[in-house]
């Protein structure tokens, strides 16, 4: 299947600091981008989805002015996690499908951000 | 709201006994139905999906039938192996996979020798 990459795989933050997670694919044009984000013991809730060169769709309850998406790329979105706090402190993963070839998502292996 | 319950564990099994986790669904139109599979230190992977009732999804030994009457999607596997050890989640969308997941809370399995 394709390939997705997410970088970093871990980050450290202090509380009211910025972090900026990537997700690439690395074999294919990605059309559609989802983030995901995941607690211990819970499923997989999605954030928001991201089409290339339009604005993001975000989940009820999910916060546009702290989790800012960027899709500008068929291979290239990024999660902007602004004034993080400990309570953001998560695992994050994203998807990638092109809706043109193959209706499948295909996933990174996440991101673990620790804030302090 | 759409949504999926499936069992959590964690399972610990032995070499060749027979899986099953339960997963069983709630749903506003007709959705598709999925397994992924999340190995350790790498991405979810698709295992299996079907996409209408009485389907049957199956890859590397695993099966799962789309029972619409239940509103049921259990994988099944009849000899489980030490490389079967990763997180499995059962899934839905709205329409043939492209849509927005909804996932289970994933269980975690370990196949000892």
């Amino acid at each position: 299947g394709a390939v997705v990459s997410q970088h970093p795989s871990r980050v450290i933050c202090k509380s009211g600091t910025s972090v900026k997670i990537e997700c690439r694919s690395l074999d294919f044009q990605a059309t559609t981008m989802f983030w995901y984000r995941q607690f211990p013991k819970k499923s997989l809730m999605l954030m928001a989805t991201s089409n290339e060169g339009s604005k993001a769709t975000y989940e009820q309850g999910v916060e546009k002015d702290k989790f800012l998406i960027n899709h500008a790329s068929l291979t290239l979105s990024t999660l902007t996690v602004t004034s993080a706090h400990p309570e953001d402190s998560s695992f994050y993963i994203c998807s990638a499908w092109n809706s043109a070839e193959v209706h499948e998502q295909f996933f990174g292996p996440g991101t673990r951000l620790t804030v302090l | 709201g759409n949504s999926v319950t499936q069992m959590e564990g964690p399972v610990t099994l032995s070499e060749e006994a027979f899986l099953t986790i339960n997963c069983t669904y709630t749903a506003t139109g007709y959705p598709s139905l999925f397994w992924y599979v999340q190995y350790p230190g790498e991405g979810l992977q698709l295992l299996l999906k079907a996409t209408k009732a009485d389907d049957k999804g199956s890859n590397k030994g695993f099966e799962a039938t789309y029972r619409k009457e239940t509103t049921s999607f259990h994988l099944e596997k009849g000899s489980v192996q030490v490389s079967d050890s990763a997180v499995y989640f059962c899934a839905l969308s709205d329409w043939g996979g492209s849509e927005k997941l909804v996932f289970g809370k994933g269980m975690k399995l370990t196949v000892n020798p």
